[in-house]
Order: structure tokens, then C-alpha cells, then sequence
């Protein structure tokens, strides 16, 4: 059973408009949640995170929303530019989860020029 | 800036074969860390290591083992290959604290047993 769900596997944005990323979790015991960026042929890199803590958290074009009650958190990217073509994973931990992270399926984004 | 080399980027193997994947990083993290990325399915934990000679099994640690026998250094041992075990490996490390400041990867080694 997947704790971190990322259901949509792709999306396509045009260059300068938002892109939005969700994902999902289910377990109400996460308290940090990740946004990795990964291209081909290369590891993961680390984006963005937010402690639950938290509701919202930016770092220049990229802000991520954490909604607790809904359990969904969200990355906007915006303006969306060509080199943000990547598969952005999102990842949650917890205190005692021994610095693990569960991360979820991915969702490939395509930013057109 | 934190590095996490994995030894090899490409490797063939056949069935059977008993298959060693390298992980050196060089920065005195004490956490390291296996995963394997498959289309669809994310990444799925291993195995992962507090500390030396330490090892604890994740989510899929069937038909895998580990060694750590060096701070830096972290093995993944395939001990017989087989075919649903081709996929991305990717080794990442982290400093206590992952939630906060996140995992450094390294860049993967992709198998391919046949």
C-alpha cells in the first residue's frame, strides 16, 4: 500500500505559465514532506520541503502548499521554463522513521517552449 | 558539496550471477542508503545504514544484502541475479536530519540482468 501517491504520471505545461504538482499521503504521522527533481541519467536532487509545521514554503520560482487536513501537498512552479523538464518525486518522513523517506510514483513534466 | 559516487553507470548481468553495486560518499554522513527506481512504482527502499556494520532491511530487501564496512563506503550485493531485478539502483546518503535537508543521491546505476 502506497503511502505517498503522486497520481498523475505526466503533464505538459507551456513555457512561462504554473505548473502544479500534487501529491497525496495517508499516513498522518509524516511531519516533513520533499520535493525531489530528477533528470535523466542522474540521481534525484533535492528542491523543497516544509515541515508540517507549516502551510507553505517558497524558494524562488518553486513554493509548496502543504494542506494537513486533506493530507495533499501541492508544487507550484512558476513561470515554468524548458529546463524544468524533469520527474519531480515528492517524499515524506517522520521523527522516528530513522531518516527514511517514502517517496512516490513521480510525475514527469514537460514544460513546451 | 556533498558527492555520492556509484562505482558503475551501466551494467550487463546474467541470471545467476552474483552482482556487487559500490556507493563511496565523501562527506562523513552517517546514513546511507539503498533504492531502486522502477517506472511507475517511485523509489523503494532496500536497505539503509545508521553507522558501520549496521544495516536495516526496507521495504524490498528480498534477494539483496549489504556491507558496510566503511563509513563512506556502502554495498548492495545482489546474490542471484534474476531478470525482475533489472532496474535503476540509486545510493544516497544524509546527515541526521533527513526531513529537514534531504538525501543526497548519487547518479544511479542502471542493471540490466538477461
Amino acid at each position: 500500500d502506497q503511502q505517498v501517491k503522486q497520481n498523475s504520471p505526466s503533464l505538459s505545461v507551456q513555457e512561462g505559465r504554473i505548473s502544479i504538482l500534487n501529491c497525496d499521503y495517508t499516513n498522518s504521522m509524516f511531519d516533513y514532506f520533499l520535493w525531489y527533481k530528477k533528470y535523466p541519467a542522474e540521481g534525484p536532487t533535492f528542491l523543497i520541503s516544509i515541515s508540517s509545521i507549516k502551510d507553505k514554503n517558497e524558494d524562488g520560482r518553486f513554493t509548496v502548499f502543504l494542506n494537513k487536513s486533506a493530507k495533499h501537498l501541492s508544487l507550484h512552479i512558476v513561470p515554468s521554463q524548458p529546463g524544468d523538464s524533469a520527474v519531480y518525486f515528492c517524499a515524506a518522513t517522520f521523527n522516528n522513521a530513522g531518516n527514511m523517506l517514502t517517496f512516490g510514483g513521480g510525475t514527469r513534466l514537460m514544460v513546451k517552449p | 558539496d556533498v558527492k555520492v559516487t556509484q562505482s558503475s553507470r551501466y551494467l550487463v548481468k546474467r541470471t545467476g550471477e552474483k552482482v556487487f553495486l559500490e556507493c563511496v560518499q565523501d562527506m562523513d554522513h552517517e546514513n546511507m542508503f539503498w533504492y531502486r527506481q522502477d517506472p511507475g512504482l517511485g523509489l523503494r527502499l532496500i536497505y539503509f545504514s545508521y553507522d558501520v556494520k549496521m544495516k536495516e532491511k526496507g521495504d524490498i530487501p528480498e534477494g539483496y544484502s549489504v556491507s558496510r564496512e566503511k563509513k563512506e563506503r556502502f554495498s548492495l550485493i545482489l546474490e542471484s541475479a534474476s531478470t525482475n531485478q533489472t532496474s535503476m539502483y540509486l545510493c544516497a546518503s544524509s546527515l541526521e536530519g533527513a526531513g529537514l535537508y534531504g538525501y543526497t543521491f548519487g547518479s544511479g546505476t542502471r542493471l540490466t540482468v538477461v
